[in-house]
């Protein structure tokens, strides 16, 4: 029982350039996450998806696109990278009132 | 968007000392959650509190659920040095959405 998996674990990107954060969790758990945690700011929520085929914004939407490809898998879509997203991405699921968190992946934007 | 106000930002202490910190909010919150986070780690979580007044422990830690629902309480007695890290708390509302602190960082000098 891996619990909720990331990958990559780190990311250099160019500015432009685009790539997807792929989540997984293996828990059966309907809603799933995308956070972004910058110094200072603690978890800000950016999408998240409360069954498989649904997608709600979060705080911090602009500059993503998500899929929730299955119940098992919620992807993370930067299009055209800015510095600015430069951070931390946590994925996480969510059962009844708790919430699992992945390892994080580590996206630097130069 | 709503962050938990969460304090100290930060503590430096001598192992054996006990540990206090807070979480507090504008908002009522249904279920409040302790999580320690460590170096290139996703958040854990360390205590769920369901009810107005609960007292729960896990092992050392401690934690509270405010009578007013828009408070939280974690305590760490006898730190250890593998205590350092970083606690969040979070809340979640009736509208089922999860609101995170800054974080508390927590050094411990052996």
């Amino acid at each position: 029982n891996a619990g909720v998996t990331q990958t990559p674990k780190f990311q250099v990107l160019k500015t432009g350039q685009s790539m997807t954060l792929q989540c997984a969790q293996d828990m059966n758990h309907n809603s799933m996450y995308w956070y972004r945690q910058d110094p200072g700011m603690g978890l800000r929520l950016i999408y998240y998806s409360a069954s498989e085929g649904t997608t709600d914004k979060g705080e911090v939407p602009n500059g993503y696109n998500v899929s929730r490809l299955n119940k098992r898998e919620f992807s993370l879509r930067l299009e055209s990278a800015a510095p600015s997203q430069t951070s931390v991405y946590f994925c996480a699921s969510h059962l009844r009132w708790e919430q699992f968190f992945g390892p994080g992946t580590r996206l630097t934007v130069l | 968007g709503q962050q938990l106000n969460q304090s100290p930002q930060s503590m430096f202490i001598q192992e054996g000392e006990d540990v206090s910190m807070n979480c507090t909010s504008s908002s009522i919150f249904n279920t409040w959650l302790w999580y320690k986070q460590e170096p290139g780690e996703g958040p854990v979580l360390l205590i769920a509190l369901y009810k107005a007044g609960e007292l729960t422990s896990n092992g050392r830690l401690t934690a509270q659920f405010g009578i007013t629902r828009k408070d939280s309480f974690l305590n760490i007695s006898a730190s250890i040095p593998s205590d350092v890290g970083i606690y969040f708390c979070a809340g979640l509302n009736t509208g089922n959405q999860f609101y995170f602190g800054t974080g508390t960082s927590l050094t411990v000098i052996p």
